[in-house]
């Protein structure tokens, strides 16, 4: 099955952007993926699921700030214009046919 | 998309069991995939198990295998996972989550704590 390796931590500026990378193992990188944020203390909300290397589908309600890439292996989710409420665990996820997988998750500081 | 609510905070003694529910509206019960995701104090997501109402299909996390059941029931659109022989590294919040299958989950419940004491 696939596995999915985030950074512990990033950080950035209040209005700055920042581009988190999600890595998929050998022989996966054909893998959707999708972004998930969870802010302290919350249960987890989906963000968008990236679809090709500039296309990707947003959940209901998610700001035009964020967006999603790849390249090879690298799964980006990258927040524009970063407000204080981006700072959050973000958490990619993969599926087979018979499980879901996800990554260590990326605990995101707005400074 | 649909709504998930579950039911409320558990405290279980070592070797029970628990039962946490996930109830479902506004979409179509029985065509999306129903998931079990935990998390740990202070640690990320782990994926336990799904259901496909529609399909019949049971999936499990081989590390959960043989100590969780998790059922759907289509009158009252909800799931539950049941979780047996408790320890108390499965103190953590249990969260639902659905999907279509063959997608990511696009809805989260809003997570029920299970705390293990004896």
């Amino acid at each position: 099955q696939p596995v999915l390796t985030q950074s512990s931590s990033a950080s950035a500026s209040l209005g700055s952007s920042v581009k988190l990378t999600c890595t998929l193992s050998s022989g996966h990188s054909y893998y959707i993926i999708a972004w998930h944020q969870q802010q302290p203390g919350k249960a987890p909300r989906f963000l968008l699921r990236i679809e090709g290397s500039q296309s990707f589908s947003k959940g209901s309600g998610v700001p035009d700030r964020f967006s999603g890439s790849y390249s090879g292996p690298d799964r980006y989710l990258t927040i524009s214009n970063l407000q204080s409420e981006d700072e959050a665990d973000y958490y990619c996820e993969t599926w087979d046919s018979k499980t879901h997988v996800f990554g260590g998750g990326t605990r995101l500081t707005v400074l | 998309q649909v709504q998930l609510v579950q039911s409320g905070t558990e405290v279980k003694k070592p070797g029970s069991s628990v039962k946490v529910s996930c109830k479902a509206s506004g979409g179509t019960f029985s065509t999306y995939s129903y998931a079990w995701v935990r998390q740990a104090p202070g640690q990320g997501l782990e994926w336990m198990g799904r259901i496909i109402p529609s399909l019949g299909i049971v999936d499990f996390a081989q590390k959960f295998q043989g100590r969780v059941t998790i059922t759907a029931d289509t009158v009252t659109t909800t799931a539950y996972m049941e979780l047996t022989n408790l320890r108390s590294d499965d103190k953590a919040v249990y969260y639902c989550a659905s999907g279509n299958y063959g997608y990511p989950f696009d809805s989260w419940g809003q997570g029920t704590l299970v705390t293990v004491s004896s």
